[in-house]
């Protein structure tokens, strides 16, 4: 299995809600990373994990809580969001969290926070 | 901090004809140089990739160059097709976090 998965392809949301991201992958990298992207724009990076542990936080705020439960999934729970959230949020995987260690995405999840 | 220009934001060509897209970078440590290419909705997917003791890299009609000395790399696409047509971004990692340039949408027209 060379693919990173996630679930749901969508996801609408009110700003009381509390939902979940989930990202999956069994090529056994042990990074596995959360990103923003807005519109036209680039991947903006928010959390690394690196052997299972939080690595890299990117001044995240708090409502977004990300989870890693095992070397294979990664999750990112979602509470009191904004509307300025919207955006796809794309996770992805290496061998490990070092120079030039190729990153493969998923194919994201669409966030629409009303 | 790590910053990576890319130039141009937008790129017109005609099928068959070559494309060039430039990155600049500021961390002399950077010694990996990705390149994905992401269609409307679908994910970044890479393409090509280099690194710093490399000076060129190429598959099929896709090429990278890298120059350390003036810190820039370049994605070369020759005989482009309409399946070309997607957002390129350009990426740099001097430490642990991989940044992107802004992003060139190249359009190939038939």
């Amino acid at each position: 299995d060379t693919e990173v998965t996630q679930t749901p392809k969508h996801l609408v949301m009110g700003m009381t809600n509390k939902k979940s991201l989930k990202c999956e992958q069994h090529m056994g990298h042990r990074a596995m990373y959360w990103y923003k992207q807005k519109a036209k724009k680039p991947p903006e990076l928010m959390f690394v994990y690196s052997y299972e542990k939080l690595s890299i936080n990117e001044s995240v705020p708090s409502r977004f809580s990300p989870e890693c439960p095992n070397s294979s999934l990664l999750n990112l729970h979602l509470h009191a969001l904004q509307p300025e959230d919207s955006a796809l949020y794309l996770c992805a995987s290496s061998q490990a969290m070092g120079l030039g260690d190729t990153q493969y995405f998923g194919p994201g999840t669409r966030l629409t926070v009303l | 901090g790590e910053n990576v220009e890319q130039h141009p934001s937008t790129l017109s060509v005609q099928e068959g004809d070559s494309a060039v897209i430039k990155c600049t970078y500021s961390d002399s440590a950077s010694n990996y140089f990705p390149w994905y290419k992401q269609e409307l909705g679908k994910r970044p997917q890479l393409i090509i990739d280099i690194r710093s003791n490399v000076g060129e890299k190429k598959d099929q009609r896709i090429a990278v160059t890298l120059n350390k000395t003036a810190k820039h790399f370049s994605l070369h696409i020759t005989e482009t097709q309409p399946e070309d047509s997607a957002v390129y971004f350009c990426g740099n990692q001097a430490g642990t976090a991989l940044i992107f340039g802004k992003g060139t949408t190249l359009s190939v027209s038939s």
